[in-house]
Protein backbone atom coordinates (compact mmCIF):
# COMPACT_ATOMS: atom_id res chain seq x y z
CA UNK A 1 0.00 0.00 0.00
CA UNK A 2 0.96 3.56 -0.64
CA UNK A 3 1.43 5.78 2.38
CA UNK A 4 1.99 9.20 0.69
CA UNK A 5 -1.28 10.95 -1.66
CA UNK A 6 -0.19 13.87 -4.04
CA UNK A 7 -2.57 16.48 -4.69
CA UNK A 8 -3.70 16.96 -7.84
CA UNK A 9 -2.79 13.92 -9.82
CA UNK A 10 -2.34 16.06 -12.90
CA UNK A 11 -1.21 19.83 -12.88
CA UNK A 12 -0.71 21.77 -15.86
CA UNK A 13 0.66 25.11 -16.03
CA UNK A 14 1.75 27.82 -18.78
CA UNK A 15 5.55 28.34 -18.78
CA UNK A 16 7.35 31.09 -16.34
CA UNK A 17 4.32 30.17 -13.54
CA UNK A 18 4.59 28.15 -10.44
CA UNK A 19 3.45 25.01 -9.70
CA UNK A 20 2.23 23.33 -6.13
CA UNK A 21 1.88 19.83 -5.28
CA UNK A 22 0.76 18.50 -1.61
CA UNK A 23 1.63 15.10 -0.18
CA UNK A 24 -0.08 13.82 2.92
CA UNK A 25 1.20 10.87 4.71
CA UNK A 26 -0.12 8.61 7.76
CA UNK A 27 2.74 7.81 9.94
CA UNK A 28 5.23 9.44 11.67
CA UNK A 29 8.42 9.83 9.71
CA UNK A 30 12.15 10.53 9.78
CA UNK A 31 11.89 12.35 6.74
CA UNK A 32 10.18 13.20 3.36
CA UNK A 33 11.64 13.14 -0.02
CA UNK A 34 10.45 14.71 -3.54
CA UNK A 35 11.79 12.35 -6.36
CA UNK A 36 10.66 13.49 -10.16
CA UNK A 37 10.39 10.94 -13.48
CA UNK A 38 10.33 12.20 -16.57
CA UNK A 39 8.18 9.33 -18.69
CA UNK A 40 9.11 5.81 -19.00
CA UNK A 41 12.56 6.81 -17.00
CA UNK A 42 13.57 6.09 -13.41
CA UNK A 43 13.42 8.78 -11.00
CA UNK A 44 15.51 11.24 -9.84
CA UNK A 45 15.82 12.64 -6.19
CA UNK A 46 15.07 16.23 -5.61
CA UNK A 47 14.77 17.17 -2.18
CA UNK A 48 14.80 15.92 1.48
CA UNK A 49 13.51 17.20 4.31
CA UNK A 50 13.89 15.84 7.36
CA UNK A 51 11.19 16.09 10.42
CA UNK A 52 12.13 18.84 12.21
CA UNK A 53 12.95 20.94 9.37
CA UNK A 54 9.56 23.02 8.03
CA UNK A 55 10.98 24.83 5.17
CA UNK A 56 14.19 23.74 2.36
CA UNK A 57 15.09 25.26 -0.49
CA UNK A 58 17.19 23.86 -3.56
CA UNK A 59 16.95 26.44 -6.96
CA UNK A 60 13.97 26.46 -8.04
CA UNK A 61 12.46 24.35 -5.85
CA UNK A 62 10.50 25.02 -2.29
CA UNK A 63 9.50 22.59 -0.18
CA UNK A 64 7.49 22.94 3.62
CA UNK A 65 6.36 20.04 5.54
CA UNK A 66 3.82 20.14 8.33
CA UNK A 67 4.33 17.20 10.69
CA UNK A 68 1.10 18.30 12.77
CA UNK A 69 -0.90 17.76 9.78
CA UNK A 70 1.41 15.45 8.00
CA UNK A 71 1.52 16.98 5.06
CA UNK A 72 4.32 18.25 2.54
CA UNK A 73 4.07 20.96 -0.39
CA UNK A 74 6.33 21.32 -3.27
CA UNK A 75 6.94 24.09 -4.88
CA UNK A 76 8.42 24.68 -8.56
CA UNK A 77 9.08 28.76 -8.99
CA UNK A 78 9.09 30.22 -12.54
CA UNK A 79 8.67 26.75 -14.51
CA UNK A 80 9.96 25.68 -17.52
CA UNK A 81 8.89 23.02 -20.11
CA UNK A 82 11.49 20.94 -19.10
CA UNK A 83 10.15 20.92 -15.61
CA UNK A 84 7.32 18.46 -17.49
CA UNK A 85 7.08 15.26 -15.22
CA UNK A 86 5.84 13.01 -12.70
CA UNK A 87 6.36 14.05 -9.16
CA UNK A 88 6.45 11.81 -6.23
CA UNK A 89 6.71 12.63 -2.24
CA UNK A 90 8.00 9.17 -0.61
CA UNK A 91 8.57 8.82 3.15
CA UNK A 92 11.35 7.69 5.49
CA UNK A 93 10.87 5.83 8.64
CA UNK A 94 13.37 4.25 10.61
CA UNK A 95 14.78 1.29 8.08
CA UNK A 96 12.12 0.78 6.57
CA UNK A 97 12.18 1.03 2.60
CA UNK A 98 10.41 4.51 1.48
CA UNK A 99 6.68 4.45 0.48
CA UNK A 100 6.14 6.48 -2.58
CA UNK A 101 2.77 8.22 -3.18
CA UNK A 102 0.99 7.66 -6.44
CA UNK A 103 2.47 11.08 -7.89
CA UNK A 104 1.03 14.32 -9.64
CA UNK A 105 1.68 14.65 -13.40
CA UNK A 106 2.77 18.07 -14.22
CA UNK A 107 2.77 19.35 -17.96
CA UNK A 108 4.53 22.89 -17.93
CA UNK A 109 3.31 24.04 -21.88
CA UNK A 110 5.60 26.17 -23.70
CA UNK B 1 29.20 6.39 -15.92
CA UNK B 2 28.82 5.74 -12.39
CA UNK B 3 24.82 5.86 -11.68
CA UNK B 4 22.91 2.41 -11.04
CA UNK B 5 22.17 0.71 -14.47
CA UNK B 6 19.77 -2.08 -15.10
CA UNK B 7 20.09 -4.72 -17.74
CA UNK B 8 17.99 -5.27 -20.05
CA UNK B 9 15.73 -1.85 -20.54
CA UNK B 10 12.69 -3.72 -21.90
CA UNK B 11 12.14 -7.36 -22.45
CA UNK B 12 8.79 -8.75 -23.58
CA UNK B 13 8.31 -12.27 -22.56
CA UNK B 14 5.13 -15.16 -23.47
CA UNK B 15 3.62 -15.95 -20.66
CA UNK B 16 5.18 -18.65 -18.68
CA UNK B 17 8.29 -18.24 -19.27
CA UNK B 18 11.35 -16.95 -16.49
CA UNK B 19 12.96 -13.44 -17.00
CA UNK B 20 15.96 -12.22 -15.14
CA UNK B 21 16.82 -9.00 -14.38
CA UNK B 22 20.14 -7.37 -13.26
CA UNK B 23 21.10 -3.88 -11.36
CA UNK B 24 24.12 -3.00 -10.80
CA UNK B 25 24.16 -0.13 -8.01
CA UNK B 26 26.81 2.67 -7.22
CA UNK B 27 29.59 1.14 -6.12
CA UNK B 28 30.48 2.40 -2.57
CA UNK B 29 26.26 1.87 -1.91
CA UNK B 30 25.72 -0.81 0.62
CA UNK B 31 21.69 -0.95 0.54
CA UNK B 32 19.82 -1.76 -2.86
CA UNK B 33 16.49 -2.04 -3.27
CA UNK B 34 13.84 -3.00 -5.73
CA UNK B 35 10.31 -1.75 -6.59
CA UNK B 36 7.97 -2.39 -9.53
CA UNK B 37 6.02 0.65 -10.82
CA UNK B 38 2.62 0.37 -13.45
CA UNK B 39 1.19 2.85 -15.14
CA UNK B 40 -0.66 6.17 -13.63
CA UNK B 41 1.13 4.68 -9.89
CA UNK B 42 4.11 5.42 -7.83
CA UNK B 43 7.32 2.84 -6.98
CA UNK B 44 5.90 -0.18 -4.84
CA UNK B 45 8.61 -1.84 -2.58
CA UNK B 46 9.47 -5.16 -3.28
CA UNK B 47 12.60 -6.23 -1.42
CA UNK B 48 16.06 -4.54 -0.50
CA UNK B 49 19.31 -5.81 0.55
CA UNK B 50 21.97 -4.54 2.74
CA UNK B 51 25.30 -5.86 1.55
CA UNK B 52 24.28 -9.52 0.86
CA UNK B 53 21.69 -10.07 2.85
CA UNK B 54 18.08 -9.74 2.13
CA UNK B 55 16.54 -7.95 4.87
CA UNK B 56 12.58 -7.76 4.21
CA UNK B 57 10.39 -8.68 1.45
CA UNK B 58 6.98 -7.27 0.37
CA UNK B 59 4.11 -9.28 0.33
CA UNK B 60 4.07 -8.18 -3.32
CA UNK B 61 7.18 -10.65 -4.07
CA UNK B 62 5.04 -13.67 -4.27
CA UNK B 63 7.00 -17.04 -4.32
CA UNK B 64 7.36 -16.41 -8.11
CA UNK B 65 9.90 -14.05 -7.57
CA UNK B 66 13.49 -14.45 -6.13
CA UNK B 67 16.10 -11.83 -6.00
CA UNK B 68 20.00 -12.15 -4.98
CA UNK B 69 23.15 -10.14 -4.03
CA UNK B 70 25.56 -12.83 -3.75
CA UNK B 71 28.46 -10.70 -3.26
CA UNK B 72 27.00 -7.35 -2.03
CA UNK B 73 27.56 -5.84 -5.09
CA UNK B 74 25.13 -6.61 -8.59
CA UNK B 75 21.73 -7.56 -8.08
CA UNK B 76 19.22 -9.93 -10.02
CA UNK B 77 15.71 -10.34 -9.71
CA UNK B 78 13.70 -13.56 -11.48
CA UNK B 79 10.45 -13.89 -12.05
CA UNK B 80 9.67 -17.58 -12.73
CA UNK B 81 6.28 -18.42 -14.52
CA UNK B 82 5.35 -15.16 -15.87
CA UNK B 83 2.20 -13.65 -15.88
CA UNK B 84 0.47 -11.07 -17.38
CA UNK B 85 -0.35 -9.20 -14.39
CA UNK B 86 4.03 -9.23 -13.88
CA UNK B 87 4.24 -6.59 -16.79
CA UNK B 88 5.32 -3.34 -15.01
CA UNK B 89 8.70 -1.35 -14.70
CA UNK B 90 10.79 -2.63 -12.31
CA UNK B 91 13.11 -0.31 -10.77
CA UNK B 92 16.33 -0.86 -8.80
CA UNK B 93 17.90 1.87 -6.18
CA UNK B 94 20.73 2.40 -3.94
CA UNK B 95 21.61 3.97 -1.37
CA UNK B 96 24.34 4.45 1.95
CA UNK B 97 23.07 3.38 4.89
CA UNK B 98 22.36 6.34 7.22
CA UNK B 99 22.11 8.78 5.18
CA UNK B 100 18.67 9.68 5.30
CA UNK B 101 17.74 7.10 2.76
CA UNK B 102 18.03 9.17 -0.40
CA UNK B 103 18.02 6.60 -3.15
CA UNK B 104 19.43 6.75 -6.89
CA UNK B 105 17.33 4.65 -8.84
CA UNK B 106 18.46 3.50 -12.25
CA UNK B 107 16.15 3.79 -15.87
CA UNK B 108 14.46 0.79 -14.79
CA UNK B 109 13.33 -2.26 -16.81
CA UNK B 110 10.34 -2.72 -18.94
CA UNK B 111 8.71 -6.09 -18.51
CA UNK B 112 6.08 -7.08 -21.23
CA UNK B 113 4.24 -10.33 -20.48
CA UNK B 114 2.02 -11.17 -23.93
Amino acid sequence: SQQGEEDPQALSIQEGENATMNCSYKTSINNLQWYRQNSGRGLVHLILIRSNEREKHSGRLRVTLDTSKKSSSLLITASRAADTASYFCATASGNTPLVFGKGTRLSVIA
Amino acid sequence: DTGVSQNPRHKITKRGQNVTFRCDPISEHNRLYWYRQTLGQGPEFLTYFQNEAQLEKSRLLSDRFSAERPKGSFSTLEIQRTEQGDSAMYLCASSLMGEGNEQFFGPGTRLTVL
